[in-house]
């Protein structure tokens, strides 16, 4: 049982334009998140967190949002950059846990 | 190094072959994580270290599955008679401690071919 869900496999994006990546979760224990991005023939690198006490955490031009009630999160990259095209997984931990549950993963193509 | 090394980055090997991945961590990281990552899916956590000790096993795969770390610094995972649904990108992660939400620093990974 998937307790962290990434539906898009895949999301093709214009350069310059937004790029939203969606992440739901089940576990109602989870209370903190974490986008990860990932290049081919790399680790994932860690892009930006949030606590459940927040519902936004801005960092340049990525911001990430949390809907506790939907059990749903967003990462948006604005203006996005071919650079910007990888993998981004979504992860989350319970109770200070170091565990970590990742997604799936949405594989981000941005189109110069 | 400045981050986390793993070798071999990519491994063949027959099936019933015993393999086994490095993991170099970061210098002075406390913590230690392998994941598995089977194609098409997400990272699935197996094991962690705190210093030289591994408190939890439940996370690994079978008993075929083992690890271990010494000098709280190079970590080996593994694999005994390997089977071919071991097929996967073993990576390794490190923390400087285990306290939660701690950044994770992920090495390359070590893609394994099981044939």
């Amino acid at each position: 049982d998937q307790q962290v869900k990434q539906n898009s496999p895949s999301l093709s994006v214009q350069e310059g334009r937004i790029s939203i990546l969606n992440c739901d979760y089940t576990n109602s224990m989870f209370d903190y998140f974490l986008w990860y991005k990932k290049y081919p023939a790399e680790g994932p690198t860690f892009l930006i967190s949030i606590s459940s006490i927040k519902d936004k955490n801005e960092d340049g031009r990525f911001t990430v949002f949390l809907n506790k009630s939907a059990k749903h999160l967003s990462l948006h990259i604005v203006p996005s950059q071919p650079g910007d095209s990888a993998v981004y997984f979504c992860a989350a931990s319970s109770g200070g846990s170091y565990q970590l549950t990742f997604g799936k993963g949405t594989k981000l193509s941005v189109i110069p | 190094g400045a981050g986390v090394s793993q070798s071999p980055s990519n491994k063949v090997t027959e099936k019933g072959k015993d393999v086994e991945l490095r993991c170099d961590p970061i210098s002075g990281h406390t913590a230690l994580y392998w994941y598995r990552q089977r194609l098409g899916q997400g990272l699935e956590f197996l094991i962690y270290f705190q210093g030289n000790s591994a408190p939890d096993k439940s996370g690994l795969p079978s008993d075929r599955f083992s690890a271990e770390r010494t000098g709280e610094s190079v970590s080996t995972l593994t694999i005994q008679r390997t089977q071919q649904e071991d097929s996967a990108v073993y990576l390794c992660a490190s923390s400087l401690t285990l306290l939660g939400r701690e950044t994770q620093y992920f090495g390359p990974g070590t893609r394994l071919l099981v044939l």
